[in-house]
């Protein structure tokens, strides 16, 4: 356990429908990330959030997905109108600024919580 | 971002050194490189990253060529908790994002 922890851990729903998943990243960490991640393939950057501020998102976040941070601590990643090919593991990962050492941990690495698991019928 | 090539698969035994390759011809001056695993159903874990010099920490070693266009993470005894995949990725000096490639599937046999 990395101490991220994502809800839920699998969602079914039906193509069309609207989903949304909430990361909670470890206390102190600034910094929020979010991936996605297909069979057989390794994870894509989707989104980065320092404290509640968005600041990079991929071309593959597109219209009918977003992401925020309201108060610098968890984020939820909504999904509307679903489509088959959203069908992925959809990660969350926190880390530190290298300004916030206190924790004791390296500022650099990423810890990734176990994911939500979409598949959209 | 500059690309990384790793074997898609190897095969190891309990109790024996690992060392996995990756090859990162077009890597800049700045980039360091990083190694994550993903055991299975779980999501990536960090295990170790460096820039130029040799590094060691309690999950592994990184070793790095001298002209830095390649690298070698070696798991000194494995064991069958380590079967995983392995991703080396390069990441540029404050860049946020990890770019993942595939990865190589290391199997441990007992």
């Amino acid at each position: 356990d990395t101490g991220v922890s994502q809800d839920p851990r699998h969602k079914i729903t039906k193509r069309g429908q609207n989903v949304t998943f909430r990361c909670d990243p470890i206390s102190e960490h600034n910094r929020l990330y979010w991936y996605r991640q297909t069979l057989g393939q390794g994870p894509e950057f989707l989104t980065y959030f320092q404290n509640e501020a968005q600041l990079e998102k991929s071309r593959l976040l597109s219209d009918r997905f977003s992401a925020e941070r309201p108060k610098g601590s968890f984020s939820t990643l909504e999904i509307q109108r679903t489509e088959q090919g959203d069908s992925a593991m959809y990660l969350c990962a926190s880390s530190l600024a290298p300004l916030f050492r206190g924790s004791g941990r390296v500022g650099n690495e990423q810890f990734f919580g176990p994911g939500t698991r979409l598949t959209v019928l | 971002d500059a690309k990384t090539t790793q074997p898609n698969s190897m095969e190891s035994n309990e109790e024996e050194p690992v060392h996995l390759p990756c090859n990162h011809s077009t890597i800049s001056g700045t980039d360091y490189i990083h190694w994550y695993r993903q055991l299975p159903s779980q999501g990536p874990e960090y295990v170790i990253h460096g820039l130029t010099s040799n590094v060691n920490n309690r999950m592994a070693s990184l070793a790095i060529a001298e002209d830095r266009k390649s690298s070698t993470l070696i798991l000194h005894r494995a064991t069958l908790r380590d079967a995983a995949v392995y991703y080396c990725i390069l990441r540029g000096q404050g860049a946020q994002k990890l770019v993942f490639g595939q990865g190589t599937r290391l199997t441990i046999n007992p």
